[in-house]
């Protein structure tokens, strides 16, 4: 158990409208991700955290803002969702860089 | 660029057969490699990782992977394989200095009682 808590766990929402996804953590590890699953795709990082206030974009982040005031929260927005953005987010940690990331439980988003 | 790449999307073995699941990588300058594993509706489950020093790493339930320079391969292997093994594994590169790790498509195991 890597103290990762995803909210909400299941979430269907309408084409157009905002979404946050909530990751929050116990242990207080510095690094911090979102990534994306899809069939055929394996994981893509959406943006990633190395600090508060701190974030970087990844390989898939057009569509996505992320914010980070506090340690233990990271959270993911979809600005206007649509239907491509309907995946599984997983949220994960990192104690350090090079280090081992430990994935959370996973938020099933679909957009209708 | 990095990649992972996992040829097989799907392997299936025979319940006390040995399995072994497939990856290869392109990472520049020295990488870092894992094993994760994922049952249905659940999150990744770190396995195993290579960063340095001896090239046969084991981990968990019984999981070994063989890292391979030359051959730019991490393969991972179980010298007999469980039904409760049957699942996705996800084969993970980064690169030293870096803050991600770049994973392949997925490989789903089935074992055959």
């Amino acid at each position: 158990d890597a103290g990762i808590t995803q909210s909400p766990r299941h979430k269907v929402t309408e084409t157009g409208t905002p979404v946050t996804l909530r990751c929050h953590q116990t242990e207080n590890h510095r690094y911090m991700y979102w990534y994306r699953q899809d069939p055929g795709h394996g994981l893509r990082l959406i943006h990633y955290s190395y600090g508060v206030k701190d974030t970087d974009k990844g390989e898939v982040s057009d569509g996505y803002s992320v914010s980070r005031s506090k340690t233990e929260d990271f959270l993911l927005t979809l600005e206007s969702a649509t239907s491509s953005q309907t995946s599984v987010y997983f949220c994960a940690i990192a104690v350090r860089e090079g280090n081992t990331i430990y994935f959370g439980e996973g938020s099933w988003l679909t957009v209708v | 660029a990095q990649s992972v790449a996992q040829p097989e999307d799907q392997v299936n073995v025979a319940e006390g057969n040995p399995l072994t699941v497939k990856c290869t990588y392109s990472v520049s300058g020295n990488p870092y490699l894992f094993w994760y594993v994922q049952y249905p509706n659940r999150g990744l489950q770190f396995l195993l990782k290579y960063i340095t020093g001896d090239n046969l790493v084991k981990g968990s339930y019984g999981f070994e992977a063989e890292f391979n320079k030359s051959q730019t391969s991490f393969h991972l292997k179980k010298p007999s394989a469980l039904v409760s093994d049957s699942a996705l594994y996800f084969c993970a590169a980064g690169q030293t200095g870096a803050n991600n790790l770049f994973f392949g498509t997925g490989t789903r195991l089935t074992v055959i009682p």
